[in-house]
């Protein structure tokens, strides 16, 4: 089973930052299947990017995803409040669908 | 306008089984490359994928929890049934049902949609 590893495990920043949030598969993955979810605590997990860096619908612009292999980077441009939740990546290519732990992004 | 929500009991004994109902509207599970996807989060815990069903029928589980699982479906009722044998403490979690389109020709793909989930405590 592929394991993803996602860092930091929080992250404290402010309104206006740009956020950098890491997920590192345990070997090689095809970005055609890395996805990237967000989620508000007491709420069910929203869909933000998949194949890596293609937005889901509604998804704003300052959120953007890149990466290959074993190394992939969500980046959020310029944080807004409502972006202040717990991100986490998702590797689906295959039965052995996994998630990543998890990274919190609070208000510094 | 594509809805899901789970339903099913909210506390459980071990060694109980469980049964739980994603009833879902905005979408058909006869329409190809339409899949229901069953997940759970243990609390303050990571996600985990669970099983999936398909518009052909086709099912997928976890390895690690197969024996336990069984996914069907009622396209007339527009439900997805999970059920997962031999419950224990460490099973307690909010239980999620989400939808899935098949992204390409792998035949897998996101969760694009999600119900609010349902908790279920397993205690005696």
């Amino acid at each position: 089973e592929i394991v993803l590893t996602q860092s930091p495990g929080t992250l404290s920043l402010s309104p206006g930052e740009r956020a950098t949030l890491s997920c590192r598969p345990s070997q090689s993955v095809s970005s055609s299947y890395l996805a990237w979810y967000q989620q508000i605590p007491g709420q069910a997990p929203r869909l933000l990017m998949y194949a890596t860096s293609v937005r889901a619908t509604g998804i704003p612009d300052r959120f953007s995803g890149t990466g290959s292999g074993t190394d992939f980077t969500l980046t959020i441009s310029r944080l807004e409040p409502e972006d202040f939740a717990v991100y986490y990546c998702q590797h689906y290519g295959s039965s052995a669908i996994t998630f990543g732990q998890g990274t919190r992004l609070e208000i510094k | 306008q594509v809805t899901l929500k789970e339903s099913g009991p909210a506390l459980v004994k071990p060694t109980q089984t469980v049964t739980l109902t994603c009833t879902f509207s905005g979408f058909s599970l006869t329409t190809s490359e339409m899949c229901v996807s069953w997940l759970r989060q243990p609390p303050g815990k990571a996600l985990e994928w669970l099983a999936r069903i398909d518009w052909d029928d086709e099912k997928h589980y976890r390895t690690s929890l197969r024996t336990r699982l069984t996914i069907s479906k009622d396209t007339f009722k527009n439900q997805v049934v999970l059920t997962m044998t031999n419950m224990d403490p460490v099973d307690t979690a909010t239980y999620f049902c989400a939808r899935v389109i098949t992204q390409d020709a792998s035949g897998w793909g996101t969760a694009d949609f999600w119900g609010p989930g349902t908790l279920v405590t397993v205690s005696s």
